[in-house]
Order: C-alpha cells, then structure tokens, then sequence
C-alpha cells in the first residue's frame, strides 16, 4: 500500500522569504500523481500543484515550485516571495495513475501548518 | 467553475442519532469520496463511489454507510452516532480520467454530544 508522509507538522516563514516543505512517499508503482493541496482557515481545499510521476520537468506555479526526485521518492514543494495569505495547512497527496475503483483515490499526508510572519 | 456543496458547516447531534451529511457536485463527475480530517492523522478515505449506487469502501468504513441515488450527490450517513465520530468530514469529485484534478467541499465540522 502507498503512504505519504509529511515530517513537518509547523513551519514558519517571514513574509517575503522563501520556505520548503517536505514530503516523501512509498510505492511500488511507477506511473502516479502527486499533488499539494492547500486549506486555509476556510477549510476550502484548494489545488496548489501537481506532478506528473513520467514528468521529468519540476511543476512550477506562479510562486510555487516543487522538488520532485523519484528515484528518491521525494517531493517538496518551495514557496516563494512568501504572503500572508500563503498560511494554511499544506497536504501532500498521491494517486496512482492505472486501474480504477479505490486506486484513483488520494492518499494523504498528515499535513504541515504553515505559518506566515509580517 | 466547478462547485462541491456540503448541506451544513456545522452539525451538532446526539449519541446514537441517525445523521445525513449530504454532498452535491454540479459537474457531472462519476467519481464522489467522502474523507475524514483529524488533527494529525491528516484525511483519510470513509467510502467512495465511481457511479450511480455503486459504492466501495475506503480506509475507515466501520460506522458509516453511503448512498448515491443521483449522480450528483452523494451521501454520508451515520447509523448511530458516536462521540468518537466527532470529526471535520469533506467530500470530493473528480472526473473518470488519470490526468484529472479532485474538487473538494467546504467541510463540515460535526460534533456529537
């Protein structure tokens, strides 16, 4: 079975500066998906990145960039030019990429709370 | 913009009532999941359903039930409540195809007394 494992349960960042979460998984699987979700204190999660597993190319979004090493089973994901609106929880998630029933389904990080100083 | 609604933010209900928590979706996806979000366990799966009344169990099923009469919703349901079932649940869709995104709902923060 997958696991995703987040080691980070708080992070800080000062506003402007950069930070790096981490997140490791295990698999067997060779084609996946692996994603960021955010949730702010609204609880509305929100897509933030996602990677392709065949992608060699790191996913970059406006501010967030990932760190992708899959020999290493790795995924970070950096922040830049941190906000204040940046603080939430973040979730790292896979999903593998064949077969159906439960196998499409997210599997979950325990999360990272980010917080953000002005 | 695709929209997930869950029925209430907030539940309060008593041991051993029956309770509904409800979840509807506006665009057509086959896939609907109902998650679990405790502090520090992170969310994990309840149940989830790929089509209209077919339904397959996820991670922690024991206590819960689903129902999916209509392809747009998707219901959890709580046969007794318990107080160990005081949790944040979210529900997602997501449409059939490896390369798709999950949507997810507002939450809803059920507190049994």
């Amino acid at each position: 079975a997958q696991t995703v494992t987040q080691s980070q349960p708080e992070m800080s960042v000062q506003e402007a500066e950069t930070v790096t979460l981490s997140c490791t998984y295990d698999t067997s699987e060779s084609d996946y998906y692996l994603f960021w979700y955010k949730q702010p204190p609204s609880r509305q999660m929100i897509l933030v990145i996602r990677q392709e597993a065949y992608k060699q190319q790191n996913a970059t979004e406006n501010r967030f960039s990932v760190n992708f090493q899959k020999a290493a089973k790795s995924f970070s994901l950096k922040i830049s030019d941190s906000q204040l609106g940046d603080a939430a929880m973040y979730f790292c998630a896979y999903r593998s990429a064949v077969g159906g029933g439960s196998q499409g389904n997210l599997i979950f990080g325990k999360g990272t709370k980010l917080s953000v100083k002005p | 913009d695709v929209k997930v609604t869950q029925s209430s933010r907030y539940l309060v209900k008593r041991t051993g009532e029956k309770v509904f928590l409800e979840c509807v979706q506006d665009m057509d996806h086959e896939n609907m999941f109902w998650y679990r979000q405790d502090p520090g366990l992170g969310l994990r799966l309840i149940y989830f359903s790929y089509d209209v009344k077919m339904k397959e169990k996820g991670d922690i099923p024991e206590g819960y039930s689903v129902s999916r009469e209509k392809k747009e919703r998707f219901s959890l349901i709580l046969e007794s409540a318990s107080t160990n079932q005081t949790s944040m649940y979210l529900c997602a869709s997501r449409p059939t195809g490896a390369n798709t995104e999950a949507f997810f709902g507002q939450g809803t923060r059920l507190t049994v007394v």
